[in-house]
This record gives structure tokens, sequence and C-alpha cells, in this order.
């Protein structure tokens, strides 16, 4: 595998229930970032971890729960959605994140809640 | 103010021809990386083209080039021979001084849709 990967692609779960998405980087990057990206609106930055310490959050509500346990994985862990909170979601890594470095994505979860 | 505008939500171009993207950005950070992705309609997000403040020439990567003006900050990105598999949505964004917690500002997108 190569690049930024995430599964699953596609996600449909009701209000309650718990599920888990994943992101793995195979560029030897140090910091990764989730994206949440909804019909009709610009890309909105969630989190952000460096060397596995999670640097930014994004006012996100606590029903989006990430984690990172070393700089090549990233999940985010999901329950009690809304439906609004269907979304494609992204993740992203660069060699470190207080640089210029090029952000690159993986090819996103696309998420519904019923 | 926003801090990158694309002031073209949709644009249309013929098969073959150039077409020029339009993006305008707002920072008063000396050091900072402008980008072009590319989203086609599977959501995977397609790193383009990086054009550095302090970089003199403009980038090219292939058909893709970046008019860079500086004084005028804007970054329009330049697809040459459009080809039908170009038709994607297209976003400008900006990562912004050293050590600012790698935050990148994307902007609203502009939808390329190339005509046979």
């Amino acid at each position: 595998e190569t690049g930024v990967t995430q599964t699953p692609r596609h996600l449909v779960m009701g209000m309650t229930n718990k599920k888990s998405l994943k992101c793995e980087q195979h560029l030897g990057h140090n910091a990764m970032y989730w994206y949440k990206q909804s019909a009709k609106k610009p890309l909105e930055l969630m989190f952000v971890y460096n060397f596995k310490e999670q640097t930014e959050n994004n006012s996100v509500p606590s029903r989006f729960s990430p984690e990172c346990p070393n700089s090549s994985h990233l999940f985010l862990h999901l329950h009690t959605l809304q439906p609004e909170d269907s979304a494609l979601y992204l993740c992203a890594s660069t060699a470190s994140s207080g640089s210029l470095d090029t952000q690159y994505f993986g090819p996103g979860t696309r998420l519904t809640v019923l | 103010a926003q801090k990158i505008t694309q002031t073209q939500p949709g644009m249309f171009v013929q098969e073959k021809e150039a077409v020029t993207l339009d993006c305008t950005y707002d920072t008063s950070d000396p050091s900072y990386g402008l980008f072009w992705y590319k989203q086609p309609s599977s959501g995977e997000m397609i790193f383009l083209i990086y054009q550095g403040s302090y970089d003199q020439q403009n980038a090219t990567e292939g058909r893709y080039s970046l008019n860079f003006q500086k004084a005028r900050k804007s970054a329009n990105l330049v697809i040459s021979a459009s080809q039908l598999g170009d038709s994607a949505m297209y976003f400008c964004a900006m990562r912004e001084g050293l050590g600012n917690a790698g935050k990148s500002t994307f902007g609203d997108g502009t939808t390329l849709t190339v005509k046979p």
C-alpha cells in the first residue's frame, strides 16, 4: 500500500450505533489530520495530531473521538451521531504539522447517518 | 475576510483548450505555501501543484501551471490541453507560517466541466 488509505470507504449507520473510521499513512509522516466535507460546504478541519499528540481540536462535538496510537495510524470513533453528521470524512498527513509541507489525502469515508 | 477566495463556482472548457481557475488569498505572513487539489466525484483529494511564497518561478507540473502574482495575492491554476478526465472539483489551499499548527485553509472550490 502507498500513500494514505482509509477504511471503510462507505459507511451507513444509525444514530445509536458506534463505529470507527481508520486512516493509515505509508509516507513516513508525523502529522495527521481529520477533515469533514459536507455537501455545498468548504472543507472543515476537525483534528490535528503531531507526533501522536493532539495539537488541534476545532470545536468538534464529543460524539467524535479521535485516537492516534502512532504516527502512521489515525482513528475517528463515532457514537450517537446525528443526520447532519453525514459527510465525506477525509484523512490527510504531512511530514510535520508546523511546516508548509504538502498535505496528502486519503480517498475518504462517505458516511451516512440515518 | 476569507483567506482563500475562489470566485468561480463552475467553469466549462472545451476539450483540448486551456482553462484558468482563479484563486486569491489573504495573509500577512511572509512565509506561506499555496496548493491546488483536484477532487473527482470519487471524493479523493489529489495534490496537483505547490507554490512557495519565496519561489521566484511559477510552479509547473505537466499540464498544470500556477500563475503566481504575489503583489496581487493571486495563485491561479492553468490547465493546458484539457482532457475529459479533468472534469472535477478544484480546490485552492494555503498553509501559513512555520509552526502554525498545521492549519490549511481551503477555498470553496470550482467545478470544472470539460466538454467533448
